[in-house]
């Protein structure tokens, strides 16, 4: 149980161009979300809480309208990457879980290239 | 400011031996903690948790003890195995003292490599 899937797995486009994420929890409901990027040899860093049929709640030094979050149902996320360009490069991992209290369980990320 | 570390970016350690990972913190609002085991263009996999009102917590071949005075935890993995090689991430969690929206949010240490030689 508790399976969360990320789509797509890889993009490369244009700078400029914008480019969805979705992040879908299979076998479970997720009132709550979480948007991470990982740099290179860094560590996940949580860049927003998606909140099912609200505002998401985003880290101090992350752009709103760079990065759009739309959590229209239970099941579903998505992380929209606005005008994007070569620095928004990275690695995109959602999680979610069961309860905000149990271990969230994450997708297997989207490795995003701008060209 | 890293509120959480972990101090060995990577461990080398041969098949069958003990693998011992360190983590520390220093919110003492932190309650809970995971460990999870990532490999590369992978989204990672929950391991194991542990919260602040136990001192240990074992699964199988993994074991997470807790120090709070010093605020330290650590991860035992034996014996190893090669296909244990990967990297490991601490992750704390503040549940307790944290409301709203900062109920459940988790902060990463910068991960340590494991490596388990045959």
């Amino acid at each position: 149980g508790a399976v969360v899937s990320q789509h797509p797995s890889w993009v490369i486009c244009k700078s400029g161009t914008s480019v969805k994420i979705e992040c879908r929890s299979l076998d479970f409901q997720a009132t709550t979300m979480f948007w991470y990027r990982q740099f290179p040899k860094q560590s996940l860093m949580l860049m927003a809480t998606s909140n099912e049929g609200s505002k998401a709640t985003y880290e101090q030094g992350v752009e709103k309208d760079k990065f759009l979050i739309n959590h229209a149902s239970l099941t579903l996320s998505t992380l929209t990457v606005t005008s994007a360009h070569p620095e928004d490069s990275s690695f995109y991992i959602c999680s979610a879980s069961l309860q905000l209290d149990q271990p969230q369980h994450f997708g297997d990320g989207t490795r995003l290239s701008i060209l | 400011d890293q509120q959480v570390k972990q101090n060995s970016p990577s461990l080398s350690v041969q098949e069958g031996r003990i693998s011992i990972l360190n983590c520390d913190y220093t919110n003492s609002m932190f309650d809970y903690f995971l460990w999870y085991k990532k490999y590369p263009a992978e989204g990672p996999t929950f391991l194991i948790s542990i919260s602040s009102i136990k001192d240990k917590n074992e699964d199988g071949r993994f074991t997470v003890f807790l120090n709070k005075s010093a605020k330290h935890l650590s991860l035992h993995i034996v014996p190893s195995q090669p296909g244990d090689s990967a990297v490991y991430f601490c992750a704390a969690s503040a549940l307790t003292n944290a409301g709203g929206t900062s109920y459940g949010k988790l902060t990463f240490g910068q991960g340590t490599i494991l490596t388990v030689h045959p």
